[in-house]
């Protein structure tokens, strides 16, 4: 079955840099593209951007441009979303979810939590 | 950016009733809508994508309809699981996704 696993929660102080994994099973991890979505505490849901496994392409939130990078290691079926400095506003769960067709998400991780605290 | 409005932002309801969830976008998104549930601490799950087409393992009570800036989510009998928040999510601007704000059913 497809299971998408993440790394553990992260504490991290402001301005420093977070990178979380996903590690895919169950399918065939570059036929599908992987994107990653946040959520701060008792916020909704926010796109943050999305990466091809089969090539690699990026797409990014456009509020996110220039602080976060978004690659896949193919020998692992693994992808990473990695945040710098960070801020106060970026704590929330991060989500990885493979991409049924551009844009959609049918399955998600488990989410990593991750604390920008002083 | 296409903004995604949801209402209402709760809906109670009693087991075994119908709900009925709205999300309207800012422009027209043609059929590219999606709906997910998430459930306290839990990730979300996807429930309808295209507007109206059910993802794997969807019970048949999910229906979403509409096109354009009109979308609809119904729950036909809600049962005890289906207590949970709904997001819409439009992917026509792609790359630029956007989720609504979410719609919490609770029991009435």
């Amino acid at each position: 079955q497809v299971q998408l696993v993440q790394s553990g929660a992260e504490v991290k102080k402001p301005g420093a840099s977070v990178k979380v994994s996903c590690k895919a099973s169950g399918y065939t991890f570059t036929s599908y593209g992987i994107s990653w979505v946040r959520q701060a505490p008792g916020q909704g849901l926010e796109w943050m951007g999305w990466i091809s496994a089969y090539n690699g392409n990026t797409n990014y939130a456009q509020k996110l441009q220039g602080r976060v990078t978004m690659t896949t290691d193919t020998s692992t079926s693994t992808a990473y979303m990695e945040l710098r400095s960070l801020r106060s506003d970026d704590t929330a769960v991060y989500y990885c979810a493979r991409v049924l067709v551009v844009g959609v998400a049918d399955y998600w991780g488990q989410g990593t939590l991750v604390t920008v605290s002083s | 950016e296409i903004v995604m409005t949801q209402s209402p932002a709760t809906l109670s309801v009693s087991p075994g009733e119908r709900a009925t969830l709205s999300c309207r976008a800012s422009q027209s998104v043609s059929s590219n809508l999606a709906w997910y549930q998430q459930k306290p601490g839990q990730a979300p799950r996807l429930l309808i994508y295209g507007a109206s087409t059910r993802a794997t393992g969807i019970p048949a009570r999910f229906s979403g309809s509409g096109s354009g800036t009109e979308f609809t989510l119904t729950i036909s009998s809600l049962q005890s699981e289906d207590f949970a928040v709904y997001y819409c999510q439009q992917y026509n601007n792609w790359p630029r996704l956007t989720f609504g704000g979410g719609t919490k059913v609770e029991i009435k």
